[in-house]
């Protein structure tokens, strides 16, 4: 079946620093590939997405290259703000399935201080 | 964002009674979703309809009722819960076909006593 796979947090950070959140996933297939971010009290909202091998998803700063040699789609910042602080989520569609179910990561939680 | 919208936001009930959740979506989706999301657990899919049917149950306790009425709009019926059913309770919603990208409203947050 089809998994994802992400770092653990809590990630904390300065602010401006490089942020860099991995992820790998493991699916049959062609999935399209997505970040998610949380922010506190909210629910999910799409950060970026890519469809196939190579394209890069970028939004907000972030960015994220879909490799299907190695199976990631590792999400990068060069410099995060506060504002940052939130929830990050990696996920998978299988467009085969009805409805086309996503499969989420656990989320990995970064928190930036001033 | 207010293109999914989940109701209502907060919501504390005991065990023995009966409540419902409701979701609407104005995108001129077809596909509508909940999820589960527990502190400490992955996102736990519950539900999935396609255009009104539903194709997807994740062997989800009865007690969890679902009902999709029409295209925009999505409920969840809650009796005889337990405290450990206590979550956020999230919505989604996408296009379907070759879009995957799914919407997800701001959330219902469950307590149980």
């Amino acid at each position: 079946g089809n998994s994802v796979t992400q770092m653990e947090g809590p990630v904390t950070l300065s602010e401006e620093a490089f942020l860099t959140i991995n992820c790998t996933y493991t699916a049959t297939g062609y999935p399209s590939l997505f970040w998610y971010v949380q922010y506190p009290g909210e629910g999910l909202q799409l950060l970026l997405k890519a469809t196939k091998a190579d394209d890069k998803g970028s939004n907000k700063g972030f960015e994220a290259t879909y490799r299907k040699e190695t199976t990631s789609f590792h999400l990068e910042k060069g410099s995060v703000q506060v504002s940052d602080s939130a929830v990050y989520f990696c996920a998978l569609s299988d467009r085969r399935a009805a409805g086309n179910k996503l499969t989420f990561g656990g989320g990995t939680r970064v928190l930036v201080k001033p | 964002e207010t293109g999914v919208t989940q109701t209502p936001r907060h919501l504390v009930m005991g065990m023995t009674n009966k409540k419902s959740l409701k979701c609407e979506q104005h995108l001129g989706h077809n596909a509508m979703y909940w999820y589960k999301q527990s502190a400490k657990k992955p996102l736990e899919l519950m539900f999935v309809y396609s255009l009104e049917e539903r194709v997807e149950n994740n062997s989800v306790p009865s007690r969890f009722s679902p009902e999709c009425p029409n295209s925009s709009h999505l409920f969840l019926h809650l009796h005889t819960l337990q405290p450990e059913d206590s979550a956020l309770y999230l919505c989604a919603s996408a296009s379907g076909g070759e879009s995957d990208t799914q919407y997800f409203g701001p959330g219902t947050r469950l307590t149980v006593l």
